[in-house]
């Protein structure tokens, strides 16, 4: 099956650094991927979605100067939480559509826990 | 606005029971919906793909239902093991822009 692979699994950084988040599709080509945020207790919330070669798409609410997203190939997009706070110690996760399947299937990285001291 | 609804928020069982979880959601013009397992810290395993047009589907000792008229959906496991200790998660796609919009989860604990 399709496989994600996102990096780093787990991260602790001091406030007020950035930190990038990485998410590869592995074994097929993503035109499009997803980066959700969840906290504690919580559902899934969709931040943005990335398509190959342009800008993301953000939801409401959601800075797009703090939330970084970069998606220069089929096979990679980055998210960088810039001037991290301790606000926004979540879990954030990644997803990838292949390119020309169905949109309704979309394959899951297995996150990543950010902890802002 | 398409809200999901997982209730009960937490369930812990003995070994051996079997259980239901429940899966709610307001807007019936759904695509599909998924049950997903999610282990701590961890990210998510799909477990059952229903369609819109499906009542029904199973996995091993896992059986997910839809009734879309009434906006529920349930995942019935049988013989419960302590592995099945997870958050399970419920998402349905929507219609119109195949968006997944997620339940809460519910955190399942199995008792030895």
């Amino acid at each position: 099956g399709a496989v994600v692979s996102q990096h780093p699994s787990w991260v602790i950084c001091k406030s007020g650094t950035s930190v990038k988040i990485e998410c590869r599709s592995l074994d097929f080509q993503a035109t499009t991927m997803f980066w959700y945020r969840q906290f504690p207790k919580q559902s899934l919330m969709l931040m943005a979605t990335s398509n190959e070669g342009s800008k993301a798409t953000y939801e409401q609410g959601v800075e797009k100067d703090k939330f970084l997203i970069n998606h220069a190939s089929l096979t990679l997009s980055t998210l960088t939480v810039t001037s991290a706070h301790p606000e926004d110690s979540s879990f954030y996760i990644c997803s990838a559509r292949e390119q020309g399947a169905a949109k309704n299937i979309q394959y899951f990285g297995a996150g990543t826990r950010l902890s802002v001291l | 606005k398409q809200e999901v609804t997982q209730i009960p928020a937490a369930l812990s069982v003995p070994e051996g029971e079997n259980l239901v979880l429940n899966c709610s959601f307001t807007d019936s013009a759904i695509y599909n919906l998924q049950w997903f397992r999610q282990d701590p810290g961890k990210g998510l395993t799909s477990l059952l793909l229903i369609q819109s047009s499906q009542r029904e589907q199973t996995s091993g000792r896992l059986n997910a239902s839809l009734d879309k008229s009434s906006g529920r959906s349930t995942l019935y496991i049988a013989a419960s093991q302590p592995g099945d200790s997870a958050t399970y998660l419920c998402a349905v796609t929507m219609d119109s822009n195949y968006q997944l919009i997620w339940g809460a989860g519910t955190k399942l604990i199995i008792k030895p």
